[in-house]
C-alpha cells in the first residue's frame, strides 16, 4: 500500500529559526498532500494542502510545495515561534472523495525562547 | 469553526471488559466518520470508515467484531472495544467531515489503557 515517510524527531529549535520538516510519499499518479498540526492536548488540524503537482500550499507562515518529480511535500518556515512546538503530519490521500488519509509517523517540534 | 468532541479522553480498564469511545460532531452533520488508532511514535493507522446509516468498512487486518463501530445518527459515531486486552491499549482518533468535499475535523483522541 501507499506509504509517507517524513523526517523524524524529535526536532528541537531555538525561536525565529528557520524550519524544515522532510516529507515523501509513494503514492502513484497525483495525489493531495497535507500537513496536519496537533498541539498539546488538542485534536489533529489542517495546516496546509496542495492538489497538484507544483502548487504551494501555506498557511501562519508555513510553506510547502507539491514536487511530482521527487514524490515530496517539505515544509517549511522561515523563523519559527515557541507557538509553533506541536507534532506535524504529512499525509497523501489517493482515494478520491472517499478520503482515507495515509499518514506518515509525525515529526515532534519543540521551540525554545 | 467545526468541532469534533471524543469521549473520553483517557481510560483505563481490566483486561476482559468493554470500552465504548464516543465522536460526536457538535456543529455539522457528519456523512463519514473515520476511526484511527495510532502507536507510540507511529503513524495514524486507519481503522474504519463510518457513513450513517450503515456498516463501518473495516480496513484490512482490523477485527469487526473486536472494534464495533456504530454511527446511528449524524452527530455520533462510537467504537467499542470489546474483550479488551492489554495489546488493545492504545491511542484512538476519530476525525469526521460533512459532504464529501468537506475538509475534515479531528477529535482530541482517547488514551486506552488495559490493564
Amino acid at each position: 500500500g501507499n506509504s509517507v515517510t517524513q523526517m523524524e524527531g524529535p526536532v528541537t529549535l531555538s525561536e525565529e529559526a528557520f524550519l524544515t520538516i522532510n516529507c515523501t510519499y509513494t503514492a502513484t499518479g497525483y495525489p493531495s498532500l497535507f500537513w496536519y498540526v496537533q498541539y498539546p492536548g488538542e485534536g489533529l488540524q489542517l495546516l496546509l494542502k496542495a492538489t497538484k503537482a507544483d502548487d504551494k500550499g501555506s498557511n501562519k507562515g508555513f510553506e510547502a510545495t507539491y514536487r511530482k518529480e521527487t514524490t515530496s511535500f517539505h515544509l517549511e518556515k522561515g523563523s519559527v515561534q515557541v507557538s509553533d512546538s506541536a507534532v506535524y503530519f504529512c499525509a497523501e490521500n489517493s482515494g478520491g472523495s472517499n478520503y482515507k488519509l495515509t499518514f506518515g509517523k509525525g515529526t515532534l517540534l519543540t521551540v525554545n525562547p | 469553526g467545526a468541532v469534533v468532541s471524543q469521549h473520553p479522553s483517557w481510560v483505563i480498564c481490566k483486561s476482559g471488559t468493554s470500552v465504548k469511545i464516543e465522536c460526536r460532531s457538535l456543529d455539522f452533520q457528519a456523512t463519514t466518520m473515520f476511526w484511527y488508532r495510532q502507536f507510540p511514535k507511529q503513524s495514524l493507522m486507519l481503522m474504519a470508515t463510518s457513513n450513517e446509516g450503515s456498516k463501518a468498512t473495516y480496513e484490512q487486518g482490523v477485527e469487526k467484531d473486536k472494534f464495533l463501530i456504530n454511527h446511528a445518527s449524524l452527530t455520533l459515531s462510537t467504537l467499542t472495544v470489546t474483550s479488551a486486552h492489554p495489546e488493545d491499549s492504545s491511542f484512538y482518533i476519530c476525525s469526521a467531515r460533512g459532504t464529501a468535499d468537506s475538509p475534515l475535523h479531528f477529535g482530541n483522541g482517547t488514551r486506552l489503557t488495559v490493564t
